[in-house]
Formats: C-alpha cells, structure tokens, sequence
C-alpha cells in the first residue's frame, strides 16, 4: 500500500502543452510538498502546503500552480511548458512542518520537446 | 558560498569498509535530514536530527550543532548502499529547505 503516490510517472510533452501532476497520501500527513530534481541531480524546494495552505513558494514561474483539494492530495499543474521545465518532479509529505521526517513519492519525469 | 557543503562529492569504497560522509553548513537550522536516492530515482529519508546522534542498523547520524556540521556513517558497507546520499537542513521559522548536492557512493564487491 503506496504512502505517498504520484501520476503519472513519466510524461512526455510538447512545448506550450499544459500539463497536470498528481500526487497523493495515505499517511495521515499535514503537510506536502513539490520539490524539482534538475539534470544535475540538485533537488529544490518548489511549493509547501500545511493544512490545505500554501507555506513556501519558492520563486518559481507562476506558470506552475499547486492545487491541494484536501490534506491528502497536491497536485502541480504547469501551463505553457518550456523546454526547462524537464526535469523529475518529487512530491513529498510530513507530519509537519520540516521538523518531521519526509516521505517521498517515486517521482515524475516530465519531458519537454 | 553554498548554504550546505557536502564531501565527499564522490566516494568509492569495498564492501565492508567504515564510510563516512560529512554535510557542514553555514546558517541555524532546526533540523536536518540525511536523504538517500538510489539509481532507480527514489528518495528515502534516512534520518532526521536536531542533536545528537542516531542509529539504524548500519547506519548512523551525527550532528554538532555548535560546529555545524553532520557526518553520516555506514558500517560494513554493502554493494546495496550505493546511492546518492544527501544532506538537507530547515532552517529557523522561514520552514525553508535547502538541499546539499549530495555524494555519490559505489560500493564494489
């Protein structure tokens, strides 16, 4: 039984597309997170919910918007898709706030062309 | 000068030797965490520490708040600890999380 879930794993799209990523927990967690891996292997921090409300949005394009429907869910829609957003996409959860330990989901590879 | 310096960058090691990994930072935290990603891309959090010392199984986590730095140990190593192995710290109230750029480690049989 998945805790912390992703899809789709790979997505392979076209510059301009729009494109959705959905990520999901079954842990209970408060918080969640979208974090980017990058081709250098360097992972960031993207967005932090807590309780359904955005925490952290660190200085990224606001063609990507995180939507959490519930505590459960945060998914990551991106419009208009540039060939630099190709990169594996991490969602994570936590009891908390980073005090906790992180668990993450498997990743999505999203490749633009 | 980066936030969180991890070294090695690159570790090559036999199997049953003492590894040892360090992550030094320059900002307060209130915690920080030891990440392990293998080839196959997966992110597993290996430990969470404000102080002290932990352990689990082979591995074990130190950190010295006063010299800000952390060091992570695995004894015998095993070919199945290679993996990228990442430091990260949260950082006071602003819940940021910064990330090191982690250490590759190959254990040979």
């Amino acid at each position: 039984d998945t805790a912390v879930s992703q899809t789709p794993k790979y997505l392979v799209t076209q510059m301009g597309n729009d494109k959705s990523i959905k990520c999901e927990q079954n842990l209970g967690h408060d918080t969640m997170y979208w974090y980017k891996q990058d081709s250098k292997k360097f992972l960031k921090i993207m967005f932090s919910y807590n309780n359904k409300e955005l925490i952290i949005n660190e200085t990224v394009p606001n063609r990507f918007s995180p939507k959490s429907p519930d505590k459960a869910h945060l998914n990551l829609h991106i419009n208009s898709l540039e060939l630099g957003d190709s990169a594996v996409y991490f969602c994570a959860s936590s009891q908390g706030l980073f005090r906790y330990e992180q668990y993450f989901g498997p990743g999505t590879r999203l490749t633009v062309t | 000068k980066n936030e969180v310096e991890q070294s090695p960058q690159n570790l090559t090691a036999q199997e049953g030797e003492f590894i040892t990994i360090n992550c030094s930072y320059s900002v307060g935290i209130s915690a920080l965490h030891w990440l392990q990603q293998h080839p196959g891309g997966g992110i597993v959090s290996l430990f969470m520490l404000s102080s002290g010392k932990k352990k689990h199984g082979r591995l074990i986590a130190t950190i010295n708040i006063q010299e800000k730095h952390s060091s992570l140990h695995i004894t015998a190593s095993h070919p199945r600890d290679s993996a990228v192995y990442i430091c990260a710290l949260s950082g006071g109230s602003n819940y940021k999380l910064t990330f090191g750029k982690g250490t590759l480690l190959t254990v040979n049989p």
